[in-house]
């Protein structure tokens, strides 16, 4: 059954520390989204991948965030340094990208806390 | 961007009763696509449908494109069919990725 891996489930860190997480996306998906959510803002798009390469990153804070592919198979999330207000579950997503085959599919989410 | 307006925000209903979640949306679309959030926080997607209609099982979805509305039914409601449902369109022009409305709580009551 083909699914979209999230990794870390859960994540509990000190504010300043660094935070890595991975997604795997389903075999032969061409596009990854990171999306994040909180109470307040909901489903908020961070950055999106066609083919690997980044296509939009202006929801990522820049100076703290940063996304990258380094492969086909990887996709990750990284924040340095974390701040409490960065607390939310955060969403990978991948999908095919084109017509009738660009429906997502979502991971299960990383749970983050930063005290 | 684009705007994403959903409503009813919350819903009760008693099981077995029928219901509409309504999404408008601000711009010319070429996505859109329903998720339902489970209890335990996995996004599942309900429907593709950036227009016409669609069934599937009790659930069925329909996109008025030219009128900007997205309208999701749930006919004979389970308790199952508790959580949050998003509708999620793509603007033809602008992030050429999902836009999430703030969702529609829905509670299914034995």
């Amino acid at each position: 059954d083909a699914r979209v891996t999230q990794t870390p489930r859960h994540k509990v860190t000190e504010m300043g520390q660094e935070v890595t997480m991975r997604c795997q996306p389903i075999l032969g998906h061409n596009t990854v989204f990171w999306y994040r959510q909180t109470m307040m803002q909901g489903l908020e798009l961070l950055a999106y991948f066609r083919n690997r390469a980044p296509l939009d990153d202006s929801g990522m804070p820049k100076d703290r965030f940063s996304a990258e592919m380094p492969d086909a198979t990887l996709a990750t999330l990284k924040i340095q340094p974390s701040e409490p207000r960065d607390s939310a579950v955060y969403f990978c997503a991948s999908g095919l990208g084109v017509g009738p085959n660009e429906k997502l599919f979502f991971g299960s989410g990383t749970q983050l806390s930063v005290l | 961007g684009i705007q994403v307006e959903q409503s009813p925000p919350d819903l009760i209903l008693q099981e077995g009763a029928n219901s509409t979640l309504r999404c408008n949306f601000s711009d010319s679309v070429n996505n859109l696509q329903w998720f339902h959030q489970n209890p335990w926080g996995q996004l599942i997607n309900l429907f593709y449908i950036p227009s016409g209609t669609k069934q599937n099982g009790r659930l069925s979805a329909t996109t008025v494109a030219t009128e900007r509305y997205s309208l999701l039914y749930i006919s004979s409601s389970q308790t199952t069919d508790s959580g949050v449902y998003f509708c999620a369109p793509t603007s033809d022009t602008g992030r050429r990725a999902l836009t999430f409305g703030s969702g529609t709580r829905l509670q299914v009551q034995p």
